[in-house]
């Protein structure tokens, strides 16, 4: 059973960055993409981008090209997502999810149990 | 478009059947997929594909598609099917992902 584990609760300041992981066990790591969608308070889920580590190039969603940076280890199963100058708005719950290929439509499954970063002064 | 459309809210009364649907230029080329979020947890698989279901998703859960609309039916609403569900597909580009704003369904 494919399991993904992630970091726990961190609180930074605007400005700062974070850098949240993700660990999987129960499969091949590197050959699924592990993908980034965060939730803000009282919101709706928002695709960040994603990886395929065996690749190693992450894509991104364009409000966040050049803000975040998705990274994956092969050698311990982890991917990371840092996102960098932080704001307020940034305050969410970030979820890391396998992305299982299939045409035309693949999915994300199964996802973490979510990060939340808070960012306050 | 990159966008997919959710009514934000819906209510069904306890056994009834309530249809969830999704909008978006990209569902004209992709499926879409559902996923169910309880508060506090994490998003859950609920549809994938044409019309599939994780073996732990009960069968009253389904899926269909109409040119760019997508829809997820419950059949015989149980209390535990109050969630939150969101829609979710490629965009049109194919490159990067997109959900809708997720519907609220309530059962009565």
């Amino acid at each position: 059973q494919v399991q993904l584990v992630q970091s726990g609760a961190e609180v930074k300041k605007p400005g700062s960055s974070v850098k949240v992981s993700c660990k999987a066990s129960g499969s091949t790591f590197s050959s699924y993409s592990i993908n980034w969608v965060r939730q803000a308070p009282g919101q709706g889920l928002e695709w960040m981008g994603g990886i395929l580590p065996f690749i190693g190039t992450a894509n991104y969603a364009q409000k966040f090209q050049g803000r975040v940076t998705i990274t994956a280890d092969e050698s311990t199963s982890t991917a990371y997502m840092e996102v960098s100058s932080l704001r307020s708005e940034d305050t969410a719950v970030y979820y890391c999810a396998r992305q299982v290929p299939a045409a035309p439509g693949d999915w994300f499954d199964p996802w973490g149990q979510g990060t939340l970063v808070t960012v306050s002064s | 478009s990159s966008e997919l459309t959710q009514d934000p809210a819906v209510s069904v009364a306890l056994g009834q059947t309530v249809r969830i649907t999704c909008q978006g230029d990209s569902l004209r080329g992709y499926y879409a997929t559902w996923y169910q979020q309880k508060p506090g947890q994490a998003p859950v698989l609920v549809i994938y594909g044409k019309n599939n279901r994780p073996s732990r998703i009960p069968d009253r859960f389904s899926g269909s598609r109409s040119g760019d609309t997508a829809s997820l039916t419950i059949a015989g609403s149980q209390a535990e099917d109050e969630a939150d569900y969101y829609c979710s597909s490629r965009d049109s580009s194919g490159n990067r992902w997109v959900f809708g704003g997720g519907t609220k369904v309530t059962v009565l």
